[in-house]
């Protein structure tokens, strides 16, 4: 089976903070995703990476950076927190694009005081 | 722009009583349609992947089906523990095929 990991599943930081939300799987995946789960909205897709050190913008990058130094692992930059980056974060991979489904972890719920 | 609905957003059914959950999509190319099973808290689940129409998948109580236009997710007798958040999303097979497109879901709840 396909593990996703994520390092915290709850968080609470203060705006300003610069927020590190990591992830990591264990099947050798070369794609890797960051999506926000907010009610009403639906999933939003941040930043998706397709290979080490290869990243793309996803439909909400504003406020967000990628990092992608290990296959196994990809982590979510919040540079300089605000309130309204308080939501549920998924990570997510998959082994091909598009034809094969993607895995998600069982996310991070962040509150940015 | 791919745009994916789920009707209905809420549905209650009785234990045994069986329905369908439905999901509209648009989209320019169909390249895969995902249904994810989500519980509070937790991540969606990968339940099925449909690629074209008249495909059906199958899953104990469950049976995705898939037109040009839609998919349906089958409930047979549903049991307490199938309550959940079911979202479909599709991918296209354009240049952005990286990318899944969600609908907001339909909450299911099964009364014993």
């Amino acid at each position: 089976d396909v593990k996703v990991t994520q390092s915290s599943r709850y968080l609470v930081k203060r705006t300003g903070e610069k927020v590190f939300l990591e992830c990591v799987q264990d099947m050798d995946h070369e794609n890797m995703f960051w999506y926000r789960q907010d009610p009403g909205l639906g999933l939003r897709l941040i930043y998706f990476s397709y290979d080490v050190k290869m990243k793309e913008k996803g439909d909400i990058p504003e406020g967000y950076s990628v990092s992608r130094e290990k296959k196994e692992r990809f982590s979510l930059i919040l540079e300089s927190a605000s309130t309204n980056q308080t939501s549920m974060y998924l990570c997510a991979s998959s082994r091909q694009i598009g034809n094969q489904p993607q895995h998600f972890g069982d996310g991070t719920r962040l509150s940015i005081l | 722009e791919d745009q994916v609905t789920q009707s209905p957003e809420a549905l209650r059914l009785q234990e045994g009583e069986s329905s369908s959950l439905n999901c509209s999509y648009t989209v320019s190319g169909l390249r895969g349609l995902f249904w994810y099973r989500q519980d509070p808290g937790k991540g969606p689940e990968f339940l099925f992947t449909l690629y074209s129409a008249g495909e059906e998948k199958e899953k104990e109580r469950l049976k995705a089906t898939l037109t040009k236009k839609e998919s349906f997710l089958h409930i047979t007798a549903p049991k307490p523990e199938d309550s959940a958040t079911y979202l479909c999303a599709v991918v296209n097979s354009g240049g952005s095929n990286y990318k899944l497109t969600f609908g907001k879901g339909t909450l299911l709840t099964v009364n014993p």
